[in-house]
C-alpha cells in the first residue's frame, strides 16, 4: 500500500464509450500526476496538477480529459479512444511540484483495453 | 533531446550481486531516481541521488556520476523477490521526471 488508490483496476471499453478513471491519495500531497505505461516503453507523463491547478499537459490528445476537484482526488475522463490507447494508466502523487528530491508515490494502475 | 538508456533485461543468480546501469541526457539535472516495479503492481521508490557518489540502503545501493551522466543500482545478496523491473528516471531543469524503459531483472535459483 503506497497511500494512492486507483479504480477500476481493469477496464475494457469500446471506441465509442465514455468512462472515467479515479485516483485518490491519502498522503496529504499537493501534486498529482497521470502517466501512461505501455509495454517496454518509458513512462509517459500525461498531466500534472499542483493544488488542483493543471501545470502540465504533455501534448495529450483531447480524448483524454483530466479533472482535479481537490488535492486528494484526480480523474481521467476517456471518450472515443483508439486501440493504441490500451495501456496501464498510473496515478502518482508527490509532496510538491517544482522541487527536487520529492519522490512520487504511485497507485497500482488501471489496465485499460480499448476494443 | 532528453534520453535515458538502461538494459532491457538482465539475469542473475539468487545470492549473487547485480549492477543495473543507467545513462541519461537531460536539459538540466535535479537528481536521479530508481524505482522497483513488480509485474502488475505500482512502481515503488528505491533511491534518489543528486550528488556524486554512492548511497547505501540495506542490500540496495545507488551511485551517481553527474559529469558522466551515469548511474547504477547495485543489488546484493539477491533474493527471488527481487525479480522485478527497475526504472531509472532523471529529473530535468523543469523538475519533470524523464523515464527509462526499465530493466527486467530475472533471478534464478
Amino acid at each position: 500500500e503506497t497511500g494512492v488508490t486507483q479504480t477500476p483496476r481493469h477496464l475494457v471499453m469500446g471506441m465509442t464509450n465514455k468512462k472515467s478513471l479515479k485516483c485518490e491519495q491519502h498522503l496529504g500531497h499537493n501534486a498529482m500526476y497521470w502517466y501512461k505505461q505501455s509495454a517496454k516503453k518509458p513512462l509517459e507523463l500525461m498531466f500534472v496538477y499542483s493544488l488542483e491547478e493543471r501545470v502540465e499537459n504533455n501534448s495529450v490528445p483531447s480524448r483524454f480529459s483530466p479533472e482535479c476537484p481537490n488535492s486528494s482526488h484526480l480523474f481521467l475522463h476517456l471518450h472515443t479512444l483508439q486501440p493504441e490507447d490500451s495501456a496501464l494508466y498510473l496515478c502518482a502523487s508527490s509532496q510538491e511540484v517544482g522541487t527536487g528530491g520529492h519522490e512520487q508515490y504511485f497507485g497500482p494502475g488501471t489496465r485499460l483495453t480499448v476494443t | 533531446g532528453q534520453n535515458i538508456d538502461q538494459p532491457t533485461e538482465m539475469t542473475a543468480t539468487e545470492g549473487a550481486i547485480v549492477q543495473i546501469n543507467c545513462t541519461y541526457q537531460t536539459s538540466g539535472f535535479n537528481g536521479l531516481f530508481w524505482y522497483q516495479q513488480h509485474a502488475g503492481e505500482a512502481p515503488t521508490f528505491l533511491s534518489y541521488n543528486v550528488l556524486d557518489g554512492l548511497e547505501e540502503k540495506g542490500r540496495f545501493s545507488s551511485f551517481l556520476s553527474r559529469s558522466k551522466g551515469y548511474s547504477y543500482l547495485l543489488l546484493k545478496e539477491l533474493q527471488m523477490k527481487d525479480s522485478a523491473s527497475y526504472l531509472c528516471a532523471a529529473m530535468d531543469s523543469n523538475y519533470q521526471l524523464i523515464w527509462g524503459a526499465g530493466t527486467k531483472l530475472i533471478i534464478k535459483p
